[in-house]
């Protein structure tokens, strides 16, 4: 049973490179998210997308953008990777939008390191 | 406006008791979260508490909700080596229409011999 997979596990881009990062969610859910996660500030939502077809706007969306390919993959793409971008990147799924006690479940987070 | 806050930092020696707390805003939050993350790894969901309820034990896992003051804590009992890593809380308000969740961020707990 693997949940939600990101790939890759590290990458280290030089300033001004692009990236797409995967993530795929076997659980047949129908929302998924991107988030990263900087030191000393929890999580911080980029994109969302509540169900196949839709995405929108999170927390801090610049200088990224997503792509919601099917039901089980949600992709996000730094354009123009900056130094301020570095840091872990966690993609999540819930089954419904907007059900509280429909928990989110993580993948293990792509580590990002722009130079 | 919504935050969540947690201290920092936490270290109970192994067989002791832990208890990591929380504060959160937004009182439309219908449902609270734990989560515990190891290192180089993401997210796991230890417990979640619905608002109506005040107390939610689970195992070693004890989540105590005051909804008047907004505190949420997570009391781990018999702590073990094991329990090290960073505990996540995180509320779920009602507002944004989606499964918003809202993070603290993190309390870094070192269990020592």
């Amino acid at each position: 049973n693997a949940g939600v997979t990101q790939t890759p596990k590290f990458q280290v881009l030089k300033t001004g490179q692009s990236m797409t990062l995967q993530c795929a969610q076997d659980m047949n859910h129908n929302s998924m998210y991107w988030y990263r996660q900087d030191p000393g500030m929890g999580l911080r939502l980029i994109y969302y997308s509540a169900s196949e077809g839709t995405t929108d706007k999170g927390e801090v969306p610049n200088g990224y953008n997503v792509s919601r390919l099917n039901k089980r993959e949600f992709s996000l793409r730094l354009e123009s990777a900056a130094p301020s971008q570095t840091s872990v990147y966690f993609c999540a799924s819930s089954h419904e939008q907007g059900a509280g006690n429909q928990p989110q479940h993580f993948g293990d987070g792509t580590r990002l390191s722009i130079l | 406006g919504e935050d969540v806050e947690q201290s920092l930092f936490l270290s109970v020696r192994e067989g002791d008791s832990s208890v990591i707390n929380c504060t959160y805003t937004d009182s439309s939050s219908t449902y609270l979260y734990w989560y515990k993350q190891e290192p180089g790894a993401g997210l796991q969901l230890l417990t979640y508490i619905f608002s109506n309820m005040d107390m939610k034990q689970d195992q070693r896992l004890t989540v105590l909700l005051n909804k008047k003051d907004k505190h949420l804590s997570l009391r781990i009992a018999d702590t073990q080596t094991g329990d090290s890593a960073i505990y996540f809380c995180a509320e779920s308000p009602l507002s944004g229409g989606y499964n918003k969740l809202i993070f603290g961020a993190g309390t870094r707990l070192a269990v020592h011999p």
